[in-house]
């Protein structure tokens, strides 16, 4: 079964810290994924990255970053966190992409990271 | 760029009543993922929808895409409180990248 892994279940830190969000996953998935979830808007794409080393931005990029150094593992970076970035962060992963645009590759989501900054 | 519309955002009902939600599409997709969120959780896979007209079925849960591959629904039969919680669409266009609706949140009075 694949298993996604973020590091923190809740998180509290100030205005202005760089904050680290950490996800592995224990299914060798090419591509992975960060959104953030509010009330009302549901799931926004932040980052995505197809491979190692790469990253393609989502729909609201702004005021993060990723890094993808292994495989397993994808970064999400808040460069200098604002309170409106309180919010739920979620991670998933899923298998390469088909290219006839007719695979089964469902997203994997980890249990979330509640992020509040103060 | 490509959007994705879930309506109703919320529905109540009673145990043993019918509840279906649907999602529309700013432009064609190659296919529709539905998942589906309890209360505290993280989304979980139900279903994909590949072809134009299709139509799956898991026990309750009744799944369509539209002839133009624009739309798509979800119905569940009579339901239980086991049903519970938010039900997502996310459409995947041309660029392989799936965009999620906002989701119904689906709450059942015993």
């Amino acid at each position: 079964d694949v298993k996604v892994t973020q590091s923190s279940r809740y998180l509290v830190k100030r205005t202005g810290e760089k904050v680290f969000l950490e996800c592995v996953q224990d299914m060798d998935h090419e591509n992975m994924f960060w959104y953030r979830q509010d009330p009302g808007l549901g799931l926004r794409l932040i980052y995505f990255s197809y491979d190692v080393k790469m990253k393609e931005k989502g729909d609201i990029p702004e005021g993060y970053s990723v890094s993808r150094e292994k495989k397993e593992r994808f970064s999400l970076i808040l460069e200098s966190a604002s309170t409106n970035q309180t919010s739920m962060y979620l991670c998933a992963s899923s298998p390469t992409w088909d290219l006839t645009g007719t695979g089964r590759r469902p997203q994997h989501f980890g249990d979330g990271t509640r992020l509040s900054i103060l | 760029g490509q959007q994705v519309m879930q309506i109703p955002q919320y529905q109540h009902v009673q145990e043993g009543e019918d509840f279906t939600t649907y999602c529309n599409s700013s432009t064609t997709l190659s296919n529709i993922q539905w998942y589906k969120q309890r209360p505290g959780g993280h989304p979980v896979f139900l279903i994909q929808l590949v072809k134009s007209g299709e139509v799956k079925k898991q026990k309750r849960l009744t799944f369509q895409f539209g002839e133009a591959k624009k739309n798509s629904s979800l119905h569940i039969t009579a339901t239980q409180t086991t049903d519970v919680g938010t039900y997502f669409c996310a459409g995947r266009g041309s660029n392989y990248k799936l965009t999620f609706g906002k989701g119904t949140l689906l709450t059942v009075n015993p």
